[in-house]
C-alpha cells in the first residue's frame, strides 16, 4: 500500500521568509497528493492538490510541486505571513472505499 | 456555506463513563469519518461510514463504536471512557469518489479524568 512520510516540525520562520515543507510518498500508481491546513482552534481544510510532475497546484500564495526523481512533494510559499502559522498536513488520495490518511503534520510558526 | 458541526468543543468526562460525540453535516455527503489527533501522532482514523447504517473500522477502532442512523449524522461512542482516550476528535465528511476533498468540523477536545 501507499505510505507517506512528512517533514517534521516545528518550522519557525520570520515574516516574508521562504517556506518549503516536504512530504515523501511511496505511491502505487499515478502520484498525486493533497495538502490540508489546520489553523489554531479549527478543523482541517483543503489547501491545494498536486497531481503530476508538471502540474502544480496553487492557492493563497502556496504552491504544491512534485519531484519525480525523489518521489517527494513540496509545499512552498515565497513570502510567509504571521497568518500562515498553522499545521500543514499532506494526504495521498484514498483508494476505493477508504478514508483519507494523513502525514504526521508540520507545524509552522511565523514570527513578525 | 458547507458545514460540519460537532456538538461540543470541549468535554470533560470521568473514567468509565459512556461518551457520545455527535457530528452533523449539511452537505448530503455519503462519507463520514472520525479521527483523533494527538501530538506527534498526527491524525489517526477511528471509523468511517460510506452510507447510512454502514461502517468500517479505521486504524484504531479499539474502545470505540459508531452509529450512522441518518445520512447527516455520525456518532462516535466511547463505551467506557479511559484516560488514554483523552484527545482531540475530528469529524469529517465527503462525497463518494472525492474522498480527498473532505470537510472537517472544528473538533472536540475530550478530557477523561
Amino acid at each position: 500500500g501507499d505510505s507517506v512520510t512528512q517533514m517534521e516540525g516545528p518550522v519557525t520562520l520570520s515574516e516574508e521568509a521562504f517556506l518549503t515543507i516536504n512530504c515523501t510518498y511511496t505511491a502505487t500508481g499515478y502520484p498525486s497528493l493533497f495538502w490540508y491546513v489546520q489553523y489554531p482552534g479549527e478543523g482541517l481544510q483543503l489547501l491545494l492538490k498536486a497531481t503530476k510532475a508538471d502540474d502544480k497546484g496553487s492557492n493563497k500564495g502556496f504552491e504544491a510541486t512534485y519531484r519525480k526523481e525523489t518521489t517527494s512533494f513540496h509545499l512552498e510559499k515565497g513570502s510567509v505571513q504571521v497568518s500562515d502559522s498553522a499545521v500543514y498536513f499532506c494526504a495521498p488520495p484514498p483508494k476505493g472505499r477508504r478514508a483519507l490518511t494523513f502525514g504526521s503534520g508540520t507545524r509552522l510558526q511565523v514570527q513578525p | 456555506d458547507v458545514k460540519v458541526t460537532q456538538s461540543s468543543r470541549y468535554l470533560v468526562k470521568r473514567t468509565g463513563e459512556k461518551v457520545f460525540l455527535e457530528c452533523v453535516q449539511d452537505m448530503d455527503h455519503e462519507n463520514m469519518f472520525w479521527y483523533r489527533q494527538d501530538p506527534g501522532l498526527g491524525l489517526r482514523l477511528i471509523y468511517f461510514s460510506y452510507d447510512v447504517k454502514m461502517k468500517e473500522k479505521g486504524d484504531i477502532p479499539e474502545g470505540y463504536s459508531v452509529s450512522r442512523e441518518k445520512k447527516e449524522r455520525f456518532s462516535l461512542i466511547l463505551e467506557s471512557a479511559s484516560t488514554n482516550q483523552t484527545s482531540m476528535y475530528l469529524c469529517a465528511s465527503s462525497l463518494p469518489g472525492q474522498g480527498a476533498k473532505a470537510f472537517f468540523g472544528q473538533g472536540t477536545r475530550l478530557t477523561v479524568v
